[in-house]
């Protein structure tokens, strides 16, 4: 079993929808969870953190946590043909909270947004 | 922009050379993570730098080593190149006290 799994796409919805992506880890002490945005040929971009279960919102972009399932989601809505890219989730596997994180990736998975 | 710079943008080289690349973490970062990533792939952990001493290694073998600056510049060193060390080297930085890193723009790396 990977420590972060994430399917791996493509992923395609219409411009509008809700994308939803998800991803689970291995490590039931896994404290902290990011998601990160990356275009083709571009380094990762740090779209959203998540620390405690529960839903944690930024604008279009809507993060998930539940602990008990070692489950994170994101959640876009209205979505945009510029929010086509791989969505990768990253985990401080193992790790406490307030010291710079180690992580762990997935795979990514590929969003399609179509017109 | 995360102000996390790297250089080079671009490197070929060929098997069983070394090659150093660095990076400028952004201002106000102590702290800097190097990541591998292979095509297709999500970023590995290399290593990480704090107080120019390593804090912690991912399952990467001596040949991939790395410095840090009093500046919290920091150089990855990778010897005896290998066609599988061909990938996207990324730098990541952060405050010591802060889980949240940013990721600079990459040096892509190939090996012939």
């Amino acid at each position: 079993q990977k420590e972060v799994e994430q399917n791996s796409g493509p992923l395609s919805v219409p411009e509008g929808a809700i994308a939803s992506l998800n991803c689970t880890y291995s490590d039931r002490g896994s404290q902290s969870f990011f998601w990160y945005r990356q275009y083709s040929g571009k380094s990762p971009e740090l779209i959203m953190s998540i620390y405690s279960n529960g839903d944690k919102e930024d604008g279009r972009f809507t993060a998930q946590l539940n602990k008990a399932s070692q489950y994170v989601s994101l959640l876009i809505r209205d979505s945009q043909p510029s929010d086509s890219a791989t969505y990768l989730c990253a985990v401080n596997l193992g790790g406490g909270t307030g010291t710079a994180s180690k992580l762990t990736f997935g795979t990514g998975t590929r969003l399609q947004v179509t017109l | 922009e995360t102000g996390v710079t790297q250089s080079p943008t671009h490197l070929i080289k060929t098997r069983g050379q070394q090659v150093t690349l660095r990076c400028s973490s952004q201002s106000g970062h102590n702290t800097v993570s190097w990541y591998q990533q292979a095509l297709g792939q999500g970023p590995q952990f290399i290593f990480q730098y704090y107080r120019e001493e390593e804090n912690g290694r991912g399952n990467f073998p001596p040949r991939f080593s790395g410095l840090q600056f009093p500046n919290y510049s920091s150089e990855l060193n990778v010897n005896a190149l290998e066609l599988d060390d061909s990938a996207l080297y990324l730098c990541a930085s952060s405050r010591w006290t802060e889980e949240t890193q940013y990721f600079g723009p990459g040096t892509r790396l190939l090996v012939l």
